[in-house]
């Protein structure tokens, strides 16, 4: 069974600052993808960011980037120049092989942008 | 587009009642999920379905049944309503199931039993 951990229930940091989220990952597969969403407070689920597992480059989205260590399982997201709207739960999710069918979703860390 | 819809936003059922979870989207894609989210958790896949008139069984599907008519509804039903079923329920939709086609969300049902 596939296993995404988000130790870092909350977290705030000052507008403007960088700020980066932890997720660990526990699988046996080859072939997975790994996401970040963000669910705002409308609830909403806005995807941030993507990474294939076969890529070796970290994957970078205007002010949001990650840092992919495949042999560490880990997957942390960095937020640069963070905004007020940046304020959300963020969600580790992991897709495993290339269908839809196999997501699976951490518990979420919730950021906080003070201004 | 509306994107994905769902309605309705809330709902309080009491032990036993029965009630469905309409989910539409207008963006003529061919897979749909259902997913819940309890509280202080991730979403859990409940069902998916890759096309009209295909449906299998995602993570949680126990206490739950879906159908797919047509491509653009996709609605979830609950038969005997059980405090373990108070969630808030997100209907996704995606053009394809591989990860290249992002998974486009609706603003959730709060269901509450009781």
């Amino acid at each position: 069974a596939q296993t995404v951990t988000q130790s870092q229930p909350e977290m705030s940091v000052q507008e403007a600052e960088t700020v980066t989220l932890s997720c660990t990952y526990d699988t046996s597969e080859n072939n997975y993808y790994l996401f970040w969403y963000k669910q705002p407070p409308s609830r909403q689920m806005i995807l941030v960011i993507r990474q294939e597992a076969y890529k070796q480059q970290n994957a970078t989205e205007n002010r949001f980037s990650v840092n992919f260590q495949k042999a560490a399982k880990s997957f942390s997201l960095k937020i640069s120049d963070s905004q007020l709207g940046d304020t959300a739960m963020y969600f580790c999710a992991f897709m495993k092989g290339n269908t839809g069918n196999q997501f699976y979703f951490g518990t979420g860390t919730s950021l906080t942008v003070i201004p | 587009n509306a994107g994905v819809t769902q309605t309705p936003k809330f709902r309080i059922l009491k032990i036993g009642q029965s009630m469905t979870l309409q989910c539409t989207q207008d963006m003529n894609h061919n897979y749909m999920y259902w997913y819940r989210q309890d509280p202080g958790m991730g979403l859990k896949l409940i069902y998916y379905s890759v096309g009209a008139g295909i449906t299998d069984k995602g993570e949680v599907p126990n206490g739950y049944n879906v159908s797919r008519s047509t491509t653009e509804d996709f609605p979830l039903r609950l038969e005997l309503a059980a405090p373990s079923q108070t969630s808030v329920y997100f209907c996704a939709s995606s053009r394809t199931g591989t990860v290249h086609n992002e998974q486009f969300f609706g603003p959730g049902t709060r269901l509450t039993v009781l």
